[in-house]
């Protein structure tokens, strides 16, 4: 079964550091793009990027990039999502999902999102 | 403000059918595949239409999709309970380079 397990969630101060992770299980790890979606308390879903566990390639939304970083490890099946100064406006429910298709060959519109990860929720507040 | 408009919310009675729109424009629904995504309450989003009317397999043929132009359509016969959930359309942005979603529609089973 593919899975997409995500880390516990996690209360943090304005600028603070955090790192949360979403680890695959059940296909091949290295073949398929991650993304990362959040979704604001209360809002709707909003795409923020995506990684190639096979060699790290990121895309990223207009409005993340620069906000948070993605990254990858391997040796784990292990993608993570990265802010290193927290802003209250962080706060929301972060979740990773496996990009999937009909062909190898498929182009990035014939791309959906699933299985998705549990989600991890974020709250930044002092 | 969501680049895909959706209807905030939707109500039927079990039994009925309802059907939830999702408008854009040229660059992405009128491009590109629509895909839908159920969120029942406290879950994680779960694939409902791919490829603009493809049903995932384990999905109920009661669900339904379409897309015309730059519109698509969710639609739901027989109506349950269970069906009570916020539903999401989705498509690739050739402008933005990814992928927008709708704001989301919460369907209430009266």
């Amino acid at each position: 079964e593919v899975q997409l397990v995500q880390s516990g969630a996690e209360v943090k101060e304005p600028g603070e550091s955090l790192k949360i992770s979403c680890k695959g299980s059940g296909y091949s790890f290295t073949s398929y793009w991650i993304a990362w979606v959040c979704q604001m308390p209360g809002k709707g879903l909003e795409w923020m990027g995506i990684i190639h566990p096979g060699d790290s390639r990121t895309r990223y939304s207009p409005t993340f990039q620069g906000q948070v970083t993605m990254s990858v490890d391997k040796s784990i099946s292990t993608t993570y999502l990265q802010w290193s100064s927290l802003k209250a406006s962080d706060t929301a429910m972060y979740y990773c999902a496996r990009l999937s298709s009909t062909s190898a060959s498929a182009t990035f519109p014939e791309h959906w999102f699933g299985p998705w990860g549990q989600g991890t929720l974020v709250t930044v507040s002092s | 403000q969501s680049v895909l408009t959706q209807p905030p919310s939707a109500s039927g009675t079990p039994g009925q059918r309802v059907t939830i729109s999702c408008s854009g424009s040229s660059s992405h629904i009128g491009s590109s595949y629509v895909y839908w995504y159920q969120q029942l309450p406290g879950t994680a989003p779960k694939l409902l239409i791919y490829r603009s009317n493809q049903r995932p397999s384990g999905v109920p043929d009661r669900f339904s999709g379409s897309k015309s132009g730059t519109s698509a359509s969710l639609a739901i016969s027989g109506l349950r309970s269970e069906d009570e959930a916020d539903y999401y359309c989705s498509t690739w942005d050739d402008s933005l380079s990814g992928w927008v979603f709708g704001g989301g529609t919460k369907l209430t089973v009266l």
